[in-house]
């Protein structure tokens, strides 16, 4: 069965501090996705990334950038110089590669971002 | 703009009442999805269809049906409603021409007293 752990339930950082949060997860599929989402106080789900297993490479997209590391089964998410906009609830999540590719879910990191 | 609308956006039923979910989709994609988001949970599959009238369970989708008539539009229904079921609803359509992406609608607050 697939798994997704996001162990840190709640981030609280000043603004401008750089800011990661983990992301674990377990599967038994050669091939896979990997996701981040986003969910600001405004309850909406915003689309963040995605990764294929078979690509390692990191990636950076402004002040976001993503680790991922097979070998760890880990998909680490870093803010760079953190801003309040950037406070939400973000989520990690797992699918297979075919089929349904149904999402499995993280519980969710609450980040809050200080002024 | 994903294209997909929910409705109700709020609804507040008692316990034992059927209630009925609908997502709505603009641009004809082939799979839509059901999830709940519960606190500690993070969200969690209830039903998905891979087209009309095609259907199958996902995680939690004991006192939960789906229907599907049309392209564009995915029912999710509470036979009869639980306080259990009081959750968020959020319907979501996979995008292949974005490598096989899901992006999900607004969500539903259903609260069951």
């Amino acid at each position: 069965a697939q798994k997704v752990t996001q162990a840190q339930t709640e981030i609280s950082v000043v603004e401008k501090e750089d800011v990661t949060l983990d992301c674990v997860y377990e599967t038994r599929d050669t091939t896979y996705y990997l996701f981040w989402y986003k969910q600001p106080p405004s309850g909406e789900l915003v689309f963040l990334i995605r990764r294929n297993s078979f690509d390692e490479q990191n990636e950076i997209s402004g002040r976001y950038s993503w680790n991922f590391q097979k070998s760890t089964s880990s998909f680490n998410f870093t803010i760079t110089a953190s801003q309040v906009v950037d406070s939400a609830v973000y989520f990690c999540a797992l699918s297979e590669a075919q089929g349904a590719q149904k999402l499995v879910f993280g519980q969710g990191t609450r980040l809050t971002i200080n002024p | 703009d994903a294209g997909i609308t929910q409705s109700p956006r709020h609804k507040v039923t008692e316990t034992g009442t059927p209630v009925t979910l609908r997502c709505h989709q603009t641009e004809n994609h082939r799979y839509m999805y059901w999830y709940r988001q519960d606190p500690g949970h993070g969200l969690r599959l209830i039903h998905y269809s891979y087209g009309v009238k095609d259907t199958d369970k996902g995680e939690v989708s004991d006192g939960y049906s789906v229907s599907r008539s049309k392209t564009e539009d995915f029912l999710l229904t509470l036979e009869s409603a639980t306080s259990s079921q009081t959750s968020v609803y959020f319907c979501a359509i996979r995008k292949t021409s974005t490598q096989e992406t899901q992006y999900f609608g607004p969500g539903t607050r259903l609260l069951v007293l």
